[in-house]
Formats: C-alpha cells, structure tokens, sequence
C-alpha cells in the first residue's frame, strides 16, 4: 500500500489551461503539504494544511489554490498555467501540527506547460 | 533568515567505500533536521530525523550527527553499494512557522 499517493504522475498541457492534481495519505497523519521542485532541484514548501486548515500559504501565486475534503486527502487546484509553472509537485504529510516530524512524501506529478 | 548548504554537490566513489557527505545551516535554533534520500524520478525517501537533543542517529550503513553550535550535520554512508546512488538532502525547520528549509543536496554516484 502506497503511503502517500498523489494523481496524475505526468501531466502536459497548454499555457492558459486549468489543472489539478491531487493527493491522499493512508498514514493517519493530521498535515498535509504541497512542495514545488524546479528545474535545478531545489525543493520549496508551497502549502501546508493541518487538520484541512491552512496552516502554512508561502508567497505562491494565488493561481494556486489548495483544497483539503478531509485530513487524508489535499489538492491542488492550478488555473491560468504559466510556463513557469512547470516542475515536479511532491505531495507529503507528517504527525503534528508542523514540519518537526518526520515527512512522508509521494512520488512527485510531473508537470510541463507548453 | 535560515540557509542550509550542502557540500560537495556531487560525488563519485567506488563501491565499498566510506564517505561523508555535508550539511551546514546558518540559524543553530532548530528543533531537528532531517536526511533524506531522492531517486531519480521519485519522491523523496526520509533516511534520518535526529533531534535538537541529540548528536547523531543511526540506521543501517547510515550515520547522521548533529553540530548545532556549528550548524553542521554530517551523513556517513559506511561501505557504499551502487544502490546507495541517488541525491540525498538535509532539511531543517525555519523561520516562523517552522517550514522546513532543504538544501539542494548532494548527487552521490557509487561505481561498481
């Protein structure tokens, strides 16, 4: 059983498309985030929810909007995409309210905006 | 503001041997930090979590210390497999709301 699960692993679409992706943890964990990871491997936290409450919203543009149903499962909602917007999204969640624990993350969805 | 380096960017070694690979933090407040290991076209894997109290934590061939006065955390890979290839990052908590802050890590190469 996959620990955190996130769909689509590859997505390509046009510039000025709406896309989502989205994620689930079967790991009973109350946190949630999102992570961006661009074409140099640097890894940035984008969101992060706890409980589906935002706890966490970085300077990201507001084309990006997350949603949380429940504490298993966090999407992400992209309108308007850019070409910069294309990188890899990994999905992760951890026990507790911050990032102290330790995190457990998803394969990544590839994204490439033509 | 907290800035986490990783040293050296990139590594070969032949199979079987020890190496050490660096990482260095420029606020000494945290209250962990973390090793983790990336494999190409994967998420990433988390190797070690050692906290602010303690000095080092150990799983397997793996061996993390922990410097906080220094801001430095070292992995120590013991007789390296060609598995062990992948890039392996640190991350520790910072600024207010303790978002975890990675370094951008260190690709490591062990040749058979």
């Amino acid at each position: 059983d996959t620990a955190v699960s996130q769909t689509p692993k590859y997505l390509v679409t046009q510039m000025g498309n709406d896309k989502s992706i989205k994620c689930e943890q079967n790991l009973g964990h109350d946190t949630m985030y999102w992570y961006k990871q661009d074409s140099k491997k640097f890894l940035k936290i984008m969101f992060s929810y706890n409980n589906k409450e935002l706890i966490i919203n970085e300077t990201v543009p507001n084309r990006f909007s997350p949603k949380s149903p429940d504490k298993a499962h966090l999407n992400l909602h992209i309108n308007s995409l850019e070409l910069g917007d294309s990188a890899v999204y990994f999905c992760a969640s951890s026990q507790g309210t911050g990032e102290w624990g330790e995190l457990f993350f998803g394969e990544g969805s590839r994204l490439t905006v033509l | 503001k907290q800035e986490v380096t990783q040293i050296p960017a990139a590594l070969s070694v032949p199979e079987g041997e020890n190496l050490v690979l660096n990482c260095s933090f420029t606020d000494s407040a945290i209250y962990n930090l973390q090793w983790f290991r990336q494999d190409p076209g994967k998420g990433l894997t988390s190797l070690l979590l050692i906290q602010s109290s303690q000095r080092e934590q150990t799983s397997g061939r793996l061996n993390a210390s922990l410097d906080k006065s220094s801001g430095r955390s070292t992995l120590y890979i013991a007789a390296s497999q060609p598995g062990d290839s992948a890039t392996y990052l640190c991350a520790v908590p910072g600024g207010a709301t303790n978002k975890l802050i990675f370094g951008t890590g260190t690709l490591l190469a062990v040749q058979p």
